[in-house]
């Protein structure tokens, strides 16, 4: 257990769906990250929040959506999504966005498939 | 650029040594990462190198040269439970990590 969870663990969804992605840290963090992560290829960061604002959007598409409620609640709204969007989508937090050694605490990821 | 290299597969035996490499071109360094993920679960931090020189934790081992743009990670007395994707990373001038690929590691009996 890292201290941050992600619901649900696994979605299947279709182009014309909308969904949305949670993650909780318990950890009294105060930055969250969405990353996704493609089989053998870098972990891409999607968004981070610092202090539920946004401090960084590495230009993702609109269809991608973040919201951040307050500093220990991440969600990513998904819509009219297409097949390579199809990956494992993980969500992390940190006590600080900045700083040399800002150890990031990973959630499981939730299993994105998009048919 | 920033690149982050490092093999894609490796394969030891139960009880070696195995050696992970990881060769870096970023822009800026505020150090180094290494995390474990066993498949289907969240990576772990493994250890975090900023100065030059090996960082030693129980079996698991940490090396860092800043001139060279290399670090390496070394595994000693392998078990089983040590087969997993091994993820290197670096932090830069703008304390964002840029992530490697990751080495996928598999453990023979």
């Amino acid at each position: 257990e890292t201290g941050v969870t992600q619901t649900p663990r696994h979605l299947v969804m279709g182009m014309t769906n909308k969904k949305s992605l949670k993650c909780e840290q318990h950890l009294g963090h105060n930055a969250m990250y969405w990353y996704k992560q493609s089989a053998k290829k870098p972990l891409e960061l999607m968004f981070v929040y610092s202090l539920e604002e946004r401090v960084e959007n590495n230009s993702v598409p609109s269809r991608f959506s973040p919201e951040c409620p307050n500093s220990s609640h991440l969600f990513l709204h998904l819509h009219t999504l297409q097949p390579e969007d199809s990956a494992l989508y993980l969500c992390a937090s940190s006590q600080d966005r900045g700083g040399p050694y800002n150890e990031q605490f990973f959630g499981p990821g939730t299993r994105l498939t998009v048919l | 650029g920033q690149n982050i290299d490092q093999p894609t597969e490796m394969t030891a035996t139960e009880g070696a040594i195995v050696q992970i490499n990881c060769t870096y071109q970023t822009s800026g360094f505020n150090g180094l990462f290494w995390y474990q993920q066993h498949a289907g679960e969240a990576p772990t931090f493994l250890s975090y190198n900023v100065l030059d020189g090996l960082e030693e934790k129980g079996r698991f081992s940490s090396f860092l040269s800043r001139s060279k743009g290399y670090s390496y990670l070394l595994l000693k007395e392998l078990q089983m439970k040590d087969s997993a994707s091994y993820l290197c990373a670096t932090v830069d001038s703008n304390y964002q990590l840029i992530w490697g690929a990751g080495t996928k590691l598999i453990i023979k009996p």
